[in-house]
């Protein structure tokens, strides 16, 4: 049982390009989410999930989209990065909602 | 939305120390959750205890729902004890709010 898997765990971007987060999830659950960490911060809700097709914003969504055409897999997009995102992005997910999981994080440098 | 503050921010503590951890929310939540994030970064599930009390091993939560506030303790603290910890809360939007956790140090 894998869990949440966030690929790939470490990326280089330069300012302008973009990329995809992955993030997948074996455990059926619903309820799927997309948090950044800054240093000696908490975690901020970027978007979240409550099943296939549906997404909401959270507490700090602009400049980020997601969608969700399956169950298993919540994808974070960056369309033109910036140096504000450089962070570390963690996945989580759980049965609408109760207890959450967490992937093991993507940490994202932005130049 | 709802707003999660906790307390201490800091703490530090010899080893075998006993301490208490506190999670306030502004709003009711349906889903409570403490977490701890080691050196590594990895998020540890402690507890999910959106009321009543909890206990494992050296560590026990209490949720008082009523009154929008939960408790972490941490008994005969060790080394490893060591990191931070969140502790985070849902309502009826399924928004997973987190504060901005406690930092603790447990000194051998």
């Amino acid at each position: 049982n894998a869990g949440v898997t966030q690929t790939p765990k470490f990326q280089v971007l330069k300012t302008g390009q973009s990329m995809t987060l992955q993030c997948a999830q074996d455990m059926n659950h619903e309820y799927m989410s997309w948090y950044r960490q800054d240093p000696g911060m908490g975690l901020r809700l970027i978007h979240y999930s409550v099943g296939a097709g549906i997404t909401d914003q959270g507490e700090v969504p602009n400049g980020y989209n997601v969608s969700r055409s399956t169950t298993e897999d919540f994808p974070l997009r960056l369309l033109s990065a910036a140096p504000s995102q450089t962070s570390v992005y963690f996945c989580a997910s759980s049965y609408n909602p109760g207890e959450l999981f967490f992937g093991e994080g993507s940490r994202l440098t932005v130049l | 939305g709802i707003q999660v503050e906790q307390s201490p921010p800091d703490l530090i503590l010899q080893e075998g120390a006993n301490s208490t951890l506190r999670c306030n929310f502004s709003d009711s939540v349906n889903n409570l959750q403490w977490f701890h994030q080691n050196p590594w970064g990895q998020l540890i599930n402690l507890f999910y205890i959106p009321s009543g009390t909890k206990q494992n091993g050296r560590l026990s939560a209490t949720t008082v729902a009523t009154e929008r506030y939960s408790l972490l303790y941490i008994s005969s603290s060790q080394t490893t004890d060591s990191g931070v910890y969140f502790c985070a809360g849902a309502g009826g939007t399924y928004k997973y709010i987190f504060g901005t956790g406690t930092r603790l140090k447990v000194l051998a």
